[in-house]
């Protein structure tokens, strides 16, 4: 129930296409959704973050997707570019009570010229 | 700008060797994690602190143990390292509450030969 399922697990795209990453969690009191980025042979950076109360959240060419009921939410990254080529991960936090912060497998992202 | 740094980006050490990683953050969050991160396995938690003294083990706690002396100073130790612990290691940051999303150092990879 502490899981959360991302897909795919790789993603070819070409430059200007929308890329979609889905992630699905079990868990309703999951309170904060963040979009990790991360490059090779770095730490994760924090791309963006949405809250359950919110269907969605744009920061530029990033979207978040919430859909509460289906206990889903995916990233959109719009005209997509070859320097958006990363890892990309979700993840569910879970704040009151027992702390949890619970990591989805990541999505190779690779965006052709 | 926030920051969590951890002590080395790459180490080299001997089989049976105790290896200590060090990661400081300035943010004075509560919350400090250390992360395995290998290819198609994610971020696997290592071991969690919500406070000083304080630390919960994570999936894969077999092989280390951590130290939590002051606040903003988080270390992993291989007591006696071996080659399966060789990967990039990941230190974290949070806030306890109100969505406090984690930020990430820039790893430590790590090869024990």
């Amino acid at each position: 129930q502490q899981q959360v399922k991302q897909s795919p697990q790789s993603l070819i795209v070409q430059k200007g296409g929308i890329s979609i990453i889905n992630c699905a969690y079990e868990n309703t009191a999951f309170d904060y959704f963040p979009w990790y980025q991360q490059f090779p042979g770095k730490g994760p950076a924090l791309l963006i973050a949405i809250r359950p109360d919110v269907s969605e959240k744009k920061e530029g060419r990033f979207t978040i997707s919430f859909n509460k009921s289906a206990k889903q939410f995916s990233l959109h990254i719009m005209d997509s570019q070859p320097g958006d080529s990363a890892t990309y991960f979700c993840a569910a936090i879970l704040s009151s009570g027992t702390y949890k912060y619970i990591f989805g497998t990541g999505t190779r992202l690779k965006v052709l010229a | 700008d926030v920051k969590v740094t951890q002590s080395s980006r790459y180490l080299v050490k001997r089989t049976g060797e105790k290896v200590f990683l060090e990661c400081v953050q300035d943010m004075d969050h509560e919350n400090m994690f250390w992360y395995r991160q290998d290819p198609g396995l994610g971020l696997r938690l290592i071991y969690f602190s919500y406070d000083v003294k304080m630390k919960e083990k994570g999936d894969i706690p077999e092989g280390y143990s951590v130290s939590r002396e002051k606040k903003e100073r988080f270390s992993l130790i291989l007591e006696s390292a071996s080659t399966n612990q060789t990967s990039m290691y990941l230190c974290a940051s949070s806030r306890y509450s109100g969505g406090g999303t984690a930020f990430f150092g820039q790893g430590t990879r790590l090869t024990v030969v």
